[in-house]
This record gives C-alpha cells, structure tokens and sequence, in this order.
C-alpha cells in the first residue's frame, strides 16, 4: 500500500500570507496526485488534480506542483476563507486511494 | 447540480449492524465510480471501500474487510454499505464520492453521515 505523508501537521499563518504544505508519497505515483480541502461539517472540496491541475472554480491563489512523490500546495495569500485541514490523496491504482493524515492551516 | 446525501448513520452497539445509503443526482450516476471515506473523531481521512459502474470491481480498505459490503443500484442513482460487526472503532463521519474511474481524483462529495458505535 501507497503511504502519503503530509507535512507539517499544523502550520500557523496570517492572512494574506503564503503557505506552502508538503505531501509525499513511499513509492512513486507519477502525478497521480489530488489535494483537497476539509473545514468542519462540510463535504471535502477537490482543490488540485494531477497534482497541478486546478479543479473548476479554484482561485487561481491555490497552486500545486510535483510529481514523482514530492508535491506541494502553495496558497500565495490567505484569505479567511482558506483556513482549514487539507489533504492529498494519491490515485495511482484504483480504487485504493490513499490520503495523507492532513494539515491543518490556522490563523 | 451535482448531489451527494448520505443517510442511515446513527448510534449502534459493538457487534451490531448498520446500512448506509448514498443518493446521486445531477449527473449519469451509471458513468462513474464510487467510493466510501470516513473520518474517525480528530483523524484524517481514510478510504474505506470502491465500486466500479457496474460493480464488477470491488475492493476494501484491509480494516473493514469481510465485515462491509458495498453495492450500488444504478437504477436508483444509489450506492450502498452495509457494515456488519461493528467496532467502536468505526465511529466517524462516513462520506460517499465520485470518481470517473481508472486513475481520477474524487470530484465531488457528499455531506457525510455520522455513525457511532458504542454500547
């Protein structure tokens, strides 16, 4: 099984600030590579796609980079909406779609 | 507009059964692949089982093998799973999603519905 390990667990950032959140995979997965986006009570939100691919209706703030089993997710300036737990998730061998354990991004 | 809504959570005792249903509307439910997520309480997410359209593949995360069964009724936009020998374990929020298949991310979700295991 794929293990995706999302570092760090917790990162402490102002508004309008840049965040970059880090995602990596035990084995290569190509760019096979999603980030998604949790906050409470809510469904999760598909932010990034083939590991840079913005899904539809993502700002253009939201971008993601990698390939292999390095990626990363940068959001240039924090809105007080993008304050949440985000995810990635491989899926290079369907339907086993592993997720990274998260990080959390707080004010 | 795409929609996903879970139903059939709820409180049941360990050793217990439960079934989760999924109804799909505004897109060809019969074009896509399926999956169940859950989120135990302050954990991250974790896939739990898949379905392909037309059920002819299926697979389970190794924590809910032999005791969840997923299904889908295409005829009613549905997707299904029955979880049997329930664990405290398996409390959390139980989300459905949809995936084109082959290798896709999860494009849309649903609300979740929450399940708690505890005597």
């Amino acid at each position: 099984e794929i293990v995706m390990t999302q570092s760090p667990g917790t990162l402490s950032v102002s508004p309008g600030e840049r965040a970059t959140l880090s995602c990596r995979a035990s084995q290569t997965v190509g760019s096979n590579l999603a980030w998604y986006q949790h906050k409470p009570g809510q469904a999760p939100r598909l932010l990034i796609s083939d590991a840079s691919t913005r899904a539809t209706g993502i700002p253009a703030r939201f971008s993601g980079s990698g390939s292999g089993t390095e990626f990363t997710l940068t959001i240039s300036s924090l809105q007080s909406e993008d304050f949440a737990v985000y995810y990635c998730q491989h899926y290079n061998r369907w339907p086993r779609y592993t997720f990274g354990q998260g990080t959390k991004l707080e004010i | 507009e795409v929609q996903l809504v879970e139903s059939g959570g709820g409180l049941v005792q360990p050793g217990r059964s439960l079934r989760l249903s999924c109804v799909a509307s505004g897109f060809t439910f019969d074009d896509y692949a399926m999956h169940w997520v859950r989120q135990a309480p302050g954990k991250g997410l974790e896939w739990v089982s898949g379905i392909s359209w037309n059920s002819g593949t299926i697979d389970y995360a190794d924590s809910v093998k032999g005791r969840f069964t997923i299904s889908r009724d295409n005829a009613k936009n549905s997707l299904f799973l029955q979880m049997n020998s329930l664990r405290t374990e398996d409390t959390g929020f139980y989300y459905c999603a949809k995936n084109i298949g082959g290798t896709s991310p999860f494009d849309y979700w649903g609300q979740g519905t929450l399940v708690t295991v505890s005597s």
